[in-house]
C-alpha cells in the first residue's frame, strides 16, 4: 500500500521551455503532497507544500511563479517549471502523507523526476 | 545548529555484518521518527516509522529511539549488497518534519 507515482521519471528540454511534473497517489487520497528538490549527495530540500483545494504553501526562498503546483484532486499534484533554466536542472521528488487530516504520518515518496535543461 | 544531524558517511561494511546508522537531534517535541533508505535516482523508501521510544523490529532492521538523548537509530542485521543505499532519518512533530542528511552505505560481497 502507500503507492506514490510520478511522472515522467526523466525530461531534457530547451531553456526557457515550461515543463510539467505530476505525482499521483495511487491507492490512498492524499490531502496533502510535497515537492523536493535533491542535489547529487544532498538530502531533500523541500520546495512546497501542496494542499488539495488551496494554495500551496512554499518554502523560503522559492519562487512561486517559477514553480507552479497544482493539487486539484485528493490523488495528482502538478509542479510546473516555468520557463526553466539550466539552473532549474535538479532531481524533484514528490511524496505524499496518509491518514488524511492526520499529519502525523509518515510520507510516501515517488520515484523523483530528473530534470535536464540544455 | 541544525534540527537534525546525520553522519554522511561513506559507511563500507563486508557483508553480514550489523550495521548501526545515527542520527541526533535539538528538538525535544520531536514525537515521530523515521528511516527511509534511498537508491541512486530513486525516491525514499519508508523502512520504518515510530513515535516512541523504545526499540521497533522489523525483519532485519531495528530501529531504536531515546528521546531523553535526543538519539535514534537503525540497525542492520546480517547485512546484503543489496542494502547498499542511502539512509535518511527524518523527524518531527505533527506540523512539520526534518530530514538528515543522509548516510551512504556500501555493503561489499
Amino acid at each position: 500500500g502507500a503507492v506514490v507515482s510520478q511522472h515522467p521519471s526523466w525530461v531534457i528540454c530547451k531553456s526557457g521551455t515550461s515543463v510539467k511534473i505530476e505525482c499521483r497517489s495511487l491507492d490512498f487520497q492524499a490531502t496533502t503532497m510535497f515537492w523536493y528538490r535533491q542535489f547529487p549527495k544532498q538530502s531533500l530540500m523541500l520546495m512546497a507544500t501542496s494542499n488539495e483545494g488551496s494554495k500551496a504553501t512554499y518554502e523560503q526562498g522559492v519562487e512561486k511563479d517559477k514553480f507552479l503546483i497544482n493539487h486539484a484532486s485528493l490523488t495528482l499534484s502538478t509542479l510546473t517549471v516555468t520557463s526553466a533554466h539550466p539552473e532549474d536542472s535538479s532531481f524533484y521528488i514528490c511524496s505524499a502523507r496518509t491518514g488524511g487530516a492526520q499529519r502525523n504520518q509518515p510520507q510516501h515518496f515517488g520515484d523523483g523526476t530528473r530534470l535536464s535543461i540544455l | 545548529q541544525k534540527e537534525v544531524e546525520q553522519d554522511p558517511g561513506p559507511l563500507s561494511v563486508p557483508e553480514g555484518a550489523i550495521v548501526s546508522l545515527n542520527c541526533t537531534y535539538s528538538n525535544s517535541a520531536f514525537q515521530y521518527f523515521m528511516w527511509y533508505r534511498q537508491y541512486s535516482r530513486k525516491g525514499p523508501e519508508l523502512l520504518m516509522y515510530t513515535y516512541s521510544s523504545g526499540n521497533k523490529e522489523d525483519g532485519r532492521f531495528t530501529a531504536q529511539v531515546d528521546k531523553s538523548s535526543k538519539y535514534i537509530s537503525l540497525f542492520i542485521r546480517d547485512s546484503q549488497p543489496s542494502d547498499s543505499a542511502t539512509y535518511l532519518c527524518a523527524m518531527g512533530t505533527g506540523n512539520q518534519f526534518y530530514f538528515g542528511t543522509g548516510t551512504s552505505l556500501t555493503v561489499i560481497p
